[in-house]
């Protein structure tokens, strides 16, 4: 059975630093691409970052510059670095797993997320 | 960036009734569109990829159909326990963007 389990999150001034991770188990994690999707209370989705299995990384301009992705593969494990957090980081932040189809990536497994919250 | 609007933001409908949402890209994506169901206070749930293929274990009232920049989302016939919010995400060139969602509620 896919499972992705989330942590790290918690409260943290503006301006701090928080580290997310993500513990995948029941599939060949080094196979997948995997994703940061976050949603803030009461509002939609928004897609924060993304690794391919080469490590190559990629981001949204809302946080390019400020977020890192990165995985250990020999953990299983799937991480998230976010510096000069900022109140708009609050949200409930999600793994995902992406599965490719033709040329096309969607989310078939998601995490049960972590709540960031930035706030002095 | 290619923007991803949806249609209408929240509707309410009777069970039994067909359901029809609506999402335009602002730059055609080709068929690269999945659609995503959260019920309240659960984890999304990919419900349809490359913008008409069912998602195994998704009932079969639930379809997707359009191509480059016009999609629909249907609910044949609207079941309580689909109460939720709907989500389409487009794919496309490294980069993902969600719609702001549809909430649908029963009458």
């Amino acid at each position: 059975e896919v499972q992705l389990v989330e942590s790290g999150g918690g409260l943290v001034q503006p301006g701090g630093s928080l580290r997310l991770s993500c513990a995948a188990s029941g599939f060949t994690f080094s196979s997948y691409d995997m994703h940061w999707v976050r949603q803030a209370t009461g509002k939609g989705l928004e897609w924060v970052s993304a690794i391919g299995t080469a490590g190559d990384t990629y981001y949204p301009g809302s946080v390019k510059g400020r977020f890192t992705i990165s995985r250990e593969n020999a953990k299983n494990s799937l991480y998230l670095q976010m510096n000069s957090l900022r109140a708009g980081d609050t949200a409930v932040y999600y793994c995902a797993r992406g599965l490719w189809f033709g040329e096309s990536e969607m989310f078939d497994y998601w995490g049960q997320g972590t709540l960031v919250t930035v706030s002095s | 960036d290619i923007q991803m609007t949806q249609s209408p933001s929240s509707l309410s409908a009777s069970v039994g009734d067909r359901v029809t949402i609506t999402c335009r890209a602002s730059q055609g994506i080709s068929n690269y569109l999945a659609w995503y169901q959260q019920k309240p206070g659960k984890v999304p749930k990919l419900l349809i990829y490359a913008a008409s293929t069912l998602q195994s274990g998704v009932p079969s009232r639930f379809s997707g159909s359009g191509s480059g920049t016009d999609f629909t989302l249907t609910i044949s016939s609207l079941q309580p326990e689909d109460v939720a919010t709907y989500y389409c995400q487009k794919y496309n060139s490294a980069l993902v963007t969600f719609g702001q969602g549809t909430k649908v509620e029963i009458k």
